[in-house]
């Protein structure tokens, strides 16, 4: 059974840094694009960061991009997504998601990001 | 401003038959396959419609996707009370290299 559980999120000030990581198991990691997507409070899904499978191609979003950084362990099983420089904007649920040609048919529960003074 | 343009809201009573729409452009939609999702607060999103019009395994037929040009629609025949939820549309947009969803509609079953 596939899956994705998300951990790392926690509270943090304007300008600082937090990895989040995504564990997954249940289908050959390596051979599947990852993403990133998260929601802030009260707003919609908003889709961050995508990696392919063996982690040589990556594009962000325009509202993170030089911020954020995604990459990925393949041997771990693992995605990770790097936040620096977070703003308040930056604070929701972010959620690993995995790609496959009819969309994103996997997601993890997500994993809560505060960034607040 | 969400690059996809879906109703915030759509209501309807059980067993009608609505629909919600998803306006894009020659970038996203026009080009690329539509997906649709299905999210309840504090959940994991799930797929719902994928490649424009096909349902994954376990999604009830009463749920359809259609595409025509720059648009698409989503549209639940024989409303449910548990379809009472909040639908995004997405697409992969060429120019901006990158996936947009639509702001979301939230659907309320009277």
């Amino acid at each position: 059974e596939v899956h994705l559980v998300e951990s790392g999120g926690g509270l943090l000030q304007p300008g600082g840094s937090l990895r989040l990581s995504c564990a997954a198991s249940g289908f050959p990691f390596n051979a599947y694009t990852m993403n990133w997507v998260r929601q802030a409070p009260g707003k919609g899904l908003e889709w961050v960061a995508v990696i392919d499978s063996s982690g040589t191609s990556v594009s962000y979003a325009g509202s993170v991009k030089g911020r954020f950084s995604v990459f990925r362990d393949n041997a771990e099983n693992s995605l990770y997504l790097q936040l620096d420089m977070v703003s308040p904007e930056d604070t929701g649920v972010y959620f690993c998601a995995r790609e496959w040609h009819v969309g994103f048919d996997y997601w993890g529960p997500g994993t809560m990001v505060t960034v607040a003074s | 401003q969400s690059v996809l343009t879906q109703p915030s809201s759509l209501s309807g009573t059980p067993g009608q038959r609505v629909s919600m729409s998803c306006s894009g452009s020659s970038s996203n939609i026009g080009k690329n396959s539509v997906h649709w999702y299905q999210h309840f607060p504090g959940t994991a999103p799930k797929l719902l419609i994928s490649t424009n019009n096909q349902r994954p395994s376990g999604v009830p037929d009463r749920f359809s996707g259609f595409k025509s040009g720059t648009s698409a629609s989503l549209v639940i025949s024989g409303l449910q009370s548990e379809d009472e939820s909040q639908y995004y549309c997405a697409a992969w947009d060429d120019n901006l290299n990158g996936w947009v969803f639509g702001g979301g509609t939230k659907l309320t079953v009277l």
